[in-house]
């Protein structure tokens, strides 16, 4: 399983888009990349996944570059409600275990 | 999506006891996996668990302190043995799903056990 580094914090501002950048050197061929959004004494909850390109839902957007070698996550316009930890994984589906890296602790503030 | 359930939500046990962690979710899956989560940490897999068969355990933990069943494809406990204050922590389970609409798994996650022991 690809490892990944993103940064251990980031702080922003309500209102302000905010991208988190993932690094995975080691992805493999079959590898997808899927973020996760955790709040205190909650379990995590997926927010997106994607293979290459860009992925776009209701919450978030996911930039991946054609070397698939790191990865964009981008909250459009956060609120204090984005406060959370977000978790960068790579691996595969289907069945296939997931693991967790250390997480980007995002600190929006109003 | 599915919707899973733990019991006990939280717990305060003594060293040296037991404890067994149940998980139910709302429709059949095929995988399971329990999780560990130390104050302010990451997840830390301890083994995934499918129906039927024995379950398959990350490094560094072992069946004996950490027995797992998976009697249906809804339901599995864990079970804490022998606890240490070092086995405080919060319990997860999981399972992975379709994400609607596209050919991606995605993971569901209880709300977790807390354990402290004394």
């Amino acid at each position: 399983l690809a490892k990944t580094t993103q940064p251990i914090s980031m702080d922003s501002y309500e209102g302000q888009e905010v991208n988190i950048t993932c690094s995975h050197n080691n992805i493999a061929t079959n590898d997808y990349i899927t973020w996760y959004q955790q709040f205190p004494s909650q379990g995590p909850r997926f927010i997106i996944q994607g293979y290459k390109t860009k992925v776009t839902n209701e919450v978030a957007s996911l930039f991946i570059p054609a070397d698939r070698k790191s990865s964009t996550l981008s909250l459009p316009r956060v609120s204090l409600s984005d406060t959370a930890v977000y978790y960068c994984l790579v691996g595969g589906t289907g069945g296939f275990k997931t693991i967790f890296g250390a997480g980007t602790r995002l600190f929006v503030k109003a | 999506s599915a919707v899973i359930s733990q019991k006990p939500s939280r717990d305060i046990c003594q060293r040296g006891t037991s404890l067994t962690i149940q998980c139910q979710v709302d429709s059949q899956v095929t995988m399971m996996f329990w999780y560990r989560q130390q104050p302010g940490q990451s997840l830390t897999l301890i083994a995934t668990a499918n129906q039927g068969s024995e379950a398959t355990y990350e490094s560094g933990f072992v069946i004996d302190k950490f027995p797992i069943s998976r009697p249906n494809l809804t339901f599995s406990t864990l079970t804490v043995s022998n606890m240490s204050p070092e086995d405080s922590s919060i319990y997860l389970c999981s399972v992975e799903e379709g994400a609607a609409g596209t050919f991606y798994n995605e993971q569901f996650f209880g709300p977790g056990t807390r354990l402290t022991v004394l």
